[in-house]
Parts: C-alpha cells; structure tokens; sequence
C-alpha cells in the first residue's frame, strides 16, 4: 500500500518554464489537496478537489493549475515559474470523513 | 475566515520534561474540526490527532495529550516526559466539519527541540 505518492521529489526550475507535480494515491479517496509550506507561513492550501472532474481555489491558487480526471491522481501544473514559487508543496488526500493523509513532498526551486 | 495561532515558534527542552504546545483558533462555524500533525526533521507531515468541535473530551494516547477547551478557543497539546525523538516541528490545525478535514488552516507550527 504506496499511500500518497509524490514525484519528483526535488527539481530546479528557470523562471518562465512549466512543470508538473505529481501526486497519486492508490486508497480510492475521494478528496485531495496540494499545499504549499514556506518557511515561518505554515501550509497553505493552493487548490483542493471533492472528486474526479470537481476542483476548487484554496487560499493560495494564484500561479496554479489543477484538474481531476481521475480518483487516483491529482496533478499541479505551474505554467510560469515564478521565484516566488520556490517551496516544499505537499499532497494530501482523504476519504469522505476522514483526516488527511499527506505525501513526502516536492521540493521546488526556481532560479 | 478560519485563523489557528501558535504563538510558540521554538521551545527547547531537557529530555523527560513535560512540554504543552499551544494552538488558538478562530472560526465562525459552529461546527469544525482540529487537528495536530507532527513534521519530523525528514521532513514528511504524521498525523496525530483529529478532534471535533463538539467533543471537549480530554485524549489521552501514551505520553500525549491534547487539551481542548472550547471557551478559549484552545487544543493545547502536551509531551510528557519528552523524548529527543520528539524533536519536530508540530503543526495544529483547523477545517470546516464539511468534508472531515480535506480543507486544513493550518498555524506556523512550533519547532520543539529535545535535548539530552
């Protein structure tokens, strides 16, 4: 049982390059999340979902996309990097009732 | 707007000291969840404990305790006889009662630190 699976693990990025975060789970949870955890700021939801095709802003979603084709997977795409970006984003996911349940995390860099 | 404070940005402490950790929320949803989540210095986030706003309950598990008062607005948590492998980071937590907790406001975190 893999749980939340995150990959890359680390990655450098130039400013203005997109990327893809990915984030799978193999527990048939309805909900996810990405956060993002930046020094002194705690984590900060960047977008979350209810279930495959419904996606929603959390409190950071600017610079961000997300879609939700299927339970599984949960990827967070950044069209434009930006050095304001750098940070450790973290998946979460849960089922209906549940806490949440988070990967071992990304860490970005942008250049 | 959900808000959760940890005034207490580092505290160190001797092993088997007890230590409390605070966390203050703000919420204007009468029902609600807290949380506690644990980042050891590898970084990945454990979870500790959920607790829901209508169970003031005090939880007991080993060495931890989490006491939840919901007149202040508090879900202290305390360590008692610390241990170095309770050195991390703990994070307190809040989210609507909708959903169980897939939308979390978390606070800053505390940076706890056991020495010998």
């Amino acid at each position: 049982n893999a749980g939340v699976t995150q990959t890359p693990k680390f990655q450098v990025l130039k400013t203005g390059q997109s990327m893809t975060l990915q984030c799978a789970q193999d527990m048939n949870h309805e909900y996810m999340s990405w956060y993002r955890q930046d020094p002194g700021m705690g984590l900060r939801l960047i977008h979350y979902s209810v279930g495959a095709g419904i996606t929603d802003q959390g409190e950071v979603p600017n610079g961000y996309n997300v879609s939700r084709s299927t339970t599984e997977d949960f990827p967070l795409r950044l069209l434009s990097a930006a050095p304001s970006q750098t940070s450790v984003y973290f998946c979460a996911s849960s089922g209906v009732g549940q806490p949440q349940h988070f990967g071992d995390g990304t860490r970005l860099s942008i250049l | 707007a959900q808000k959760v404070t940890q005034a207490q940005t580092e505290i160190s402490v001797v092993e088997k000291e007890d230590v409390t950790l605070d966390c203050v929320y703000e919420t204007r949803d009468t029902t609600y969840y807290l949380f506690w989540y644990k980042q050891p210095p590898s970084g990945e986030l454990v979870f500790l404990i959920r607790r829901n706003s209508f169970d003031e309950q005090n939880e007991i598990s080993g060495r931890y305790s989490w006491n939840f008062q919901k007149s202040t607005s508090s879900f202290n948590f305390t360590i008692t006889a610390s241990q170095v492998v309770d050195s991390a980071v703990y994070f307190c937590a809040l989210s609507e009662f909708t959903g169980g907790g897939n939308k979390l406001t978390f606070g800053t975190g505390t940076q706890l630190k056991v020495e010998l």
